[in-house]
């Protein structure tokens, strides 16, 4: 079945540091790939999107591309800041699947000043 | 995107009682799901609401313990019944637009069974 594995956490970081968090994916068909973002004491939040293979998803200076040949989806943001510190999830909808959205199992990050 | 407005917010309930989690949206959608996010754990999802029909549960959850209701498109209420401790999650609401949208999130309701 379709499945989302995303590098372990907990990721710590200082104030400035370059951020990668590795996705990758298995799925039938061509899904659309997400990052979530879930902030202490929060809700999801969706964070950006990609639905087809070489598109760049970009937000609050996060990107992620959409590899089809390595089937990955990593995060990535130049200069983290203290505000960055939360669990990120990496998720696909797959359109063989209905709706149902397959996260991985979220990766915390901490950033100190 | 959709508002989705979730209360409560938090509960702390004995054993052995239920709990009813309700979810408001801004506007019609056609589908709402049910999450569970244990501590530390990745969201797995309860069910599906469809309005007008029962919900349709995922592998390990069954209708008895997880009663759900969705008279209308706006609105659903997840049940959790005869509480324990295992029990204590994270339950989530949300509702998606079109596939390539993504999914819209209440902000959760935390439960702790004691």
């Amino acid at each position: 079945g379709d499945s989302v594995t995303q590098m372990e956490g907990p990721v710590t970081l200082s104030e400035e540091a370059f951020l990668t968090i590795n996705c990758t994916y298995t799925a039938t068909g061509y899904p659309s790939l997400f990052w979530y973002v879930q902030y202490p004491g929060e809700g999801l939040q969706l964070l950006l999107k990609a639905t087809k293979a070489d598109d760049k998803g970009s937000n609050k200076g996060f990107e992620a591309t959409y590899r089809k040949e390595t089937t990955s989806f990593h995060l990535e943001k130049g200069s983290v800041q203290v505000s960055d510190s939360a669990v990120y999830f990496c998720a696909l909808i797959s359109n063989t699947g209905g709706f149902k959205t397959i996260f991985g199992a979220g990766t915390r990050l901490f950033v100190k000043a | 995107s959709a508002v989705i407005s979730q209360k409560p917010s938090r509960d702390i309930c004995q054993r052995g009682t239920s709990l009813t989690i309700q979810c408001q949206v801004d506007s019609q959608v056609t589908m709402m799901f049910w999450y569970r996010q244990q501590p530390g754990q990745s969201l797995t999802l309860i069910a599906t609401a469809n309005q007008g029909s029962e919900a349709t549960y995922e592998s390990g959850f069954v209708i008895d313990k997880f009663p759900i209701s969705r008279p209308n498109l706006t609105f659903s209420t997840l049940t959790v019944s005869n509480m324990s401790p295992e029990d204590s999650s994270i339950y989530l609401c949300s509702v998606v637009g079109e596939m390539n949208y993504g999914y819209t999130f209440g902000s959760g309701t935390r439960l702790t069974v004691v």
